[in-house]
């Protein structure tokens, strides 16, 4: 079954280095959300897109986060510096209509990250 | 912004047993209210979901009711079963801008 697809599923670095990572949401799908799941809590929204635009980033800390999606379906999401307190599951997910409240949320497998 | 509250963090119950999730909200303004569930390492599920212009809804072993003026809602379950097992998160999603604000977490545990 199709779904939203996130990848790497897991990935291990040291701190200060750099990682991204990759998400395909449902075809067709126009909102996209980065979240930040750390162990034990909810996931806390870094990104949303609308298509190609950003429409809340209010929560990412951009002076090492940064993402795109510059055609409107896949997105990437980036890590520079890393620090120990990125450790976490970075999840993707998509809705399809744009603007609609109520819209159910689909959610990729997770990225976990690891930083030593 | 919106602010969800969600308790308990924990709950035990014996198979069979009632749990009951209960999280508020601070936006008066959200209107749709979904309930995810996750399993150990995989993604959040959606269970069930209610929508502000309604009170209750119902699921098989599961519901959700909803209190506006008090603005709160609960997570139902009924005989539970140890499948039940997971964490589950609120949410709460204000109109027009298809976000999503969720609760911290319940980590409920069937005991068979």
């Amino acid at each position: 079954e199709a779904g939203v697809a996130q990848s790497p599923r897991y990935k291990i670095i040291e701190k200060r280095q750099s990682v991204a990572f990759w998400c395909n949401p449902i075809s067709g799908h126009a909102t996209l959300y980065w979240y930040q799941q750390i162990l034990g809590q909810g996931p806390k929204l870094l990104i949303q897109f609308q298509n190609n635009g950003v429409v809340d980033d209010s929560q990412l800390p951009k002076d090492r986060f940064s993402a795109e999606r510059l055609k409107g379906v896949d997105s990437t999401l980036k890590i520079q510096p890393a620090k120990l307190e990125d450790s976490a599951v970075y999840l993707c997910a998509s809705t399809l209509l744009p603007g609609l409240a109520g819209d159910e949320q689909f959610f990729g497998p997770g990225t976990r990250l690891t930083v030593l | 912004g919106e602010n969800v509250e969600q308790h308990p963090s924990t709950l035990s119950v014996q198979e069979g047993d009632s749990a009951v999730i209960k999280c508020t909200y601070s936006d008066s303004a959200s209107n749709y209210f979904p309930w995810y569930k996750q399993e150990l390492g995989k993604r959040p599920q959606l269970i069930i979901d209610i929508r502000s212009n309604v009170g209750e809804k119902k699921d098989q072993r599961i519901a959700v009711t909803l209190n506006k003026t008090a603005k709160h809602f609960s997570l139902h379950i009924t005989e539970t079963q140890p499948e039940d097992s997971a964490v589950y998160f609120c949410a709460a999603s204000p109109p027009g801008g298809v976000q999503f604000y969720f609760g911290t977490g319940t980590s409920l545990t069937v005991i068979p």
